[in-house]
């Protein structure tokens, strides 16, 4: 079976233009939960969709945004790029919304410049 | 809120060397535990998840442990090889959302 897949793995973005990323969770998995990684830092909750509904949000501006399709997929949007939203943004994906395993993915390297 | 933290923040051992790293966190009110291991630059590889029923998890030459009362989590490494050279994180599961700590980065040295 395929593990978590994040397209694209690497971005460079200029400040100020809008950004969208995508994952594809495991076969069977219902939520897909997004984290930032900034360098040296462990990853930070930004959202939790489960069954295509948002059942979680971090304390990130309302410049980061995402949404959830019926085939489980993901996609996270941040608009207005700063150069603070450089970062590793990875991709978890959970059986159930709560308590169960994650399974993450490689990540997508923002680099804003 | 959850705060986790990891001791210590850097390591580096000799092979063959049992190593412990560990991890506390403020919230019992906790679904589970899990330990992952990352390599530079990449994703996040899944360990051993420990339920919060539990008080210990092994998977081969790995074993942790859970001490939910006193807000403590342990991983056992044991014979390390310079293969297990990575980013070791821990990560507690309120629910919804799961709170890492920073890490502690082992080396071993062959």
């Amino acid at each position: 079976d395929a593990g978590v897949t994040q397209s694209p793995t690497h971005l460079i973005k200029t400040r100020g233009q809008q950004v969208t990323l995508r994952c594809s969770p495991i076969s069977g998995h219902k939520s897909v939960s997004w984290y930032q990684q900034v360098l040296g830092q462990g990853p930070q909750f930004i959202f939790q969709y489960y069954e295509k509904e948002e059942r979680g949000r971090g304390n990130f501006p309302d410049r980061f945004s995402a949404r959830q399709f019926p085939n489980y997929s993901s996609e996270l949007n941040v608009n207005a790029l700063l150069l603070g939203d450089s970062a590793l943004y990875l991709c978890a994906s959970s059986q159930w919304d709560r308590g169960s395993e994650a399974f993450f993915g490689q990540g997508t390297r923002l680099t804003v410049v | 809120k959850q705060e986790v933290t990891q001791i210590p923040a850097a390591l580096s051992v000799p092979e063959g060397e049992n190593l412990v790293l560990n991890c506390s966190f403020t919230d019992s009110a906790i679904y589970n535990l899990q330990w992952f291991r990352q390599d530079p630059g990449k994703g996040l590889t899944s360990l051993l998840l420990i339920q919060s029923s539990q008080r210990e998890q092994t998977s081969g030459r790995l074993n942790a442990s859970l001490d939910k009362s006193s807000g403590r989590s342990t991983l056992y490494i044991a014979a390390s090889q310079p293969g297990d050279s990575a980013t070791y994180l821990c990560a507690a599961n309120t629910g919804n959302q799961f709170y890492f700590g920073t890490g502690t980065s082992l080396t071993v040295i062959p």
